[in-house]
């Protein structure tokens, strides 16, 4: 199975800053077959960005993905209040699907 | 927009059994991998099982393999999971998930059911 280690496991920022979240896989993930998802207390997980850079509809600009192979990373430009969540990688490239196990991003 | 509606969730003693349902809306179902995905108290994502658009190929966790039953009924747009054997570890919310190819295989879940509560104690 794929391991997916995020890092770091609690990222305090303010509004306005940039958020840098890391998805390291234990093996290579085939044509970046990697998905971030953004989850709120009580919600389900919403996609945000798939194929490691792409991003789902409705998704704002401000959320852009990154990297190939191992090391992946979702980067939030400015962060806005409703940004604050827990933000999961998952890889889709081999069975089973396998889940990061979470960055928790709270208001600094 | 597509719509997923999860139910069947409750309390259940060890060693019971539960049938989830997830009713499906607004897209062509059949046309879709479907999966089951659960979320322990507190802890994170981990998929449970996944079919493809006919039903027929279906796929497990280890965690549930020879427990769990994922099965799905075309005419009736709805995902069902039989679980068996219930453990304690088995305590979560589970959700359905859409993928966004018949196959499901290099295919991200696109959307997601609320979710549904399973609590498995004594």
């Amino acid at each position: 199975d794929i391991v997916l280690m995020q890092s770091p496991g609690t990222l305090s920022l303010s509004p306005g800053e940039r958020a840098t979240l890391s998805c390291r896989a234990s093996q290579s993930v085939r044509s970046s077959y990697l998905a971030w998802y953004q989850q709120k207390p009580g919600q389900a997980p919403r996609l945000l960005i798939y194929g490691a850079a792409s991003r789902a509809t409705g998704i704002p600009d401000r959320f852009s993905g990154s990297g190939s192979g191992t090391d992946f990373t979702l980067t939030i430009s400015r962060l806005e209040p409703e940004d604050f969540a827990v933000y999961y990688c998952q890889q889709y490239d081999s069975s089973p699907r396998t889940f990061g196990q979470g960055t928790k991003l709270e208001i600094k | 927009e597509v719509q997923l509606v999860e139910s069947g969730g409750g309390l259940v003693q060890p060693g019971g059994s539960l049938r989830l349902s997830c009713a499906a809306s607004r897209f062509t179902f059949s046309n879709y991998a479907m999966s089951w995905v659960r979320q322990a108290p507190g802890k994170g994502l981990e998929w449970v099982s996944g079919v493809i658009g006919s039903g027929g190929t279906t796929y497990y966790a280890d965690s549930v393999k020879g427990r769990f039953t994922i099965s799905r009924d075309n005419s009736k747009n709805t995902l069902y999971l039989q679980m068996n054997s219930l453990r304690a570890e088995d305590t979560a919310v589970y959700y359905c998930a859409k993928a966004e190819t018949y196959s499901g295989r290099y295919s991200p879940f696109d959307y997601w059911g609320q979710g549904t509560l399973v609590t498995v104690s004594s």
